[in-house]
């Protein structure tokens, strides 16, 4: 298996512009996560989602945040509009049951200027 | 509220030099503790799962413990490929599907 698979690996947008971030998991995991890495922050969980069906988002900063989940092998993130403080490293992670190990992607840096 | 606090935040070993990290935590009921590894420009990689106070968990030169309050990373004879930042995560029972993460300590092995 190729593992969790996350697009872009990096992204530079303006600030007033719209981000999507998609994340391709593991077949056959049921849990797909959204986190995003900051200095200051550390590992955030945003959301995550259970058979498709969002079960947490909690941690979606604000309403500029979104994230769908179509189908069991796509996820995307979008941010919009975009903000400086946006900035980080955006990682997906799957899981095959709740309460385990998660696989992570290698994650997308966004940077909004 | 659920929270994961590491120690040393950095951490500098000579090859050979045995030590260990720690993650002391504080959750409404553990379902489990985990360890992560991440090397830089990557996300993190798994590396144990530990359920219940006394447990034990080994891979090479890693040794993970827990306790009621604690986990130890103990890292023995470390190589410089053992250079990274280790991450400490917790699952509440009350939210199982979440993973809450301590702010790691960054591991680095001089030959």
């Amino acid at each position: 298996d190729a593992g969790v698979i996350q697009s872009p690996r990096h992204e530079v947008t303006e600030m007033g512009q719209e981000v999507t971030l998609r994340c391709k998991p593991i077949s056959g995991h049921d849990y797909l996560f959204w986190y995003r890495q900051t200095m200051m922050r550390g590992l955030e969980l945003l959301i995550y989602f259970n058979n498709n069906v969002p079960i947490d988002d909690s941690g979606m900063p604000e309403d500029r945040f979104s994230a769908k989940m179509p189908n069991a092998s796509f996820s995307n993130l979008k941010i919009q509009p975009s903000e400086p403080r946006d900035s980080a490293v955006y990682f997906c992670a799957s899981s095959l049951e709740r309460g385990r190990g998660y696989t992570f992607g290698s994650g997308t840096r966004l940077t909004v200027v | 509220e659920d929270q994961v606090t590491q120690s040393p935040e950095a951490l500098r070993l000579q090859e050979g030099e045995s030590s260990s990290l720690n993650c002391s935590y504080t959750v409404s009921g553990l379902r489990g503790l985990f360890w992560y590894r991440q090397d830089p420009g990557k996300g993190p990689e798994f590396l144990f799962t530990l359920y219940s106070a006394g447990e034990e968990k080994e891979k090479e030169r890693l040794k993970a413990t827990l306790t009621k309050k604690e986990s130890f990373l103990h890292i023995t004879a470390p190589k410089p490929e053992d250079s990274a930042t280790y991450l400490c995560a917790v699952t509440p029972s009350s939210n199982t599907g979440k993973l809450i993460f301590g702010q790691g300590t960054t591991l680095q092995v001089k030959p």
